[in-house]
């Protein structure tokens, strides 16, 4: 039991570039949503699945497209990055019923 | 939108005391409260929740406290160790989605 893993850990980018932030857990959670941290600003919510098919989007979604085709795997796409999505990004799912959440490594993605 | 605040961004306490740690909201629908603790380069990791029909909860050398009227949280931690040396998040839950505060960074002193 893995829990939350993400790949990569660390990640540089070209504006313009695209890239996929991979999550994925292995606890048959439901939900699962993806946050970015930065400096004095806390977690925001980015995108989030309630299950298998299902995705909506929370706080800051501009930018960012995600998918949920497997209850496992929930990638985070940057279709054209920009030095604005330089961030700390961070998986999260909950226990099924429960609210704690368990949290993966995080991704630091430059975008220069 | 949402606003979950901390009154302090830093707190350093002495090894053994005592630390509280402060979090305001905005929103009154928020059903839910968790606390975080997130060390340097890894993720938050959950510490203890509360709903908001309780005004306390308890856990090991944790208290959590809920102020509906003021919309104020606290998180107690008793004794505290070099090890509790971290950023402290509080987040509020209304229906699918959670709202993080800008995070407490507490110092333990030796």
């Amino acid at each position: 039991n893995a829990g939350v893993t993400q790949t990569p850990k660390f990640q540089v980018l070209k504006t313009g570039q695209s890239m996929t932030l991979q999550c994925a857990q292995d606890m048959n959670h439901e939900y699962m949503s993806w946050y970015r941290q930065d400096p004095g600003m806390g977690l925001r919510l980015i995108h989030y699945s309630v299950g298998a098919g299902i995705t909506d989007q929370g706080e800051v979604p501009n930018g960012y497209n995600v998918s949920r085709s497997t209850t496992e795997d929930f990638p985070l796409r940057l279709l054209s990055a920009a030095p604005s999505q330089t961030s700390v990004y961070f998986c999260a799912s909950p226990e099924r019923g429960t609210y704690e959440q368990y949290f993966g490594p995080g991704t630091r993605l430059t975008v220069t | 939108g949402e606003s979950v605040g901390l009154h302090l961004p830093t707190l350093s306490v002495q090894e053994g005391d005592n630390s509280i740690i402060n979090c305001a909201y905005s929103n009154s629908a928020s059903d839910y409260f968790i606390w975080y603790k997130q060390e340097s380069g890894k993720g938050p990791q959950f510490i203890i929740d509360i709903r908001s029909n309780m005004d306390k909860r308890q856990g090991q050398r944790v208290t959590v406290l809920l102020n509906k009227t003021v919309k104020h949280l606290s998180l107690q931690i008793a004794a505290t160790q070099p090890g509790d040396s971290a950023v402290y998040f509080c987040a509020e839950n209304t229906g699918n989605q959670f709202y993080f505060g800008t995070g407490t960074s507490l110092t333990v002193i030796p």
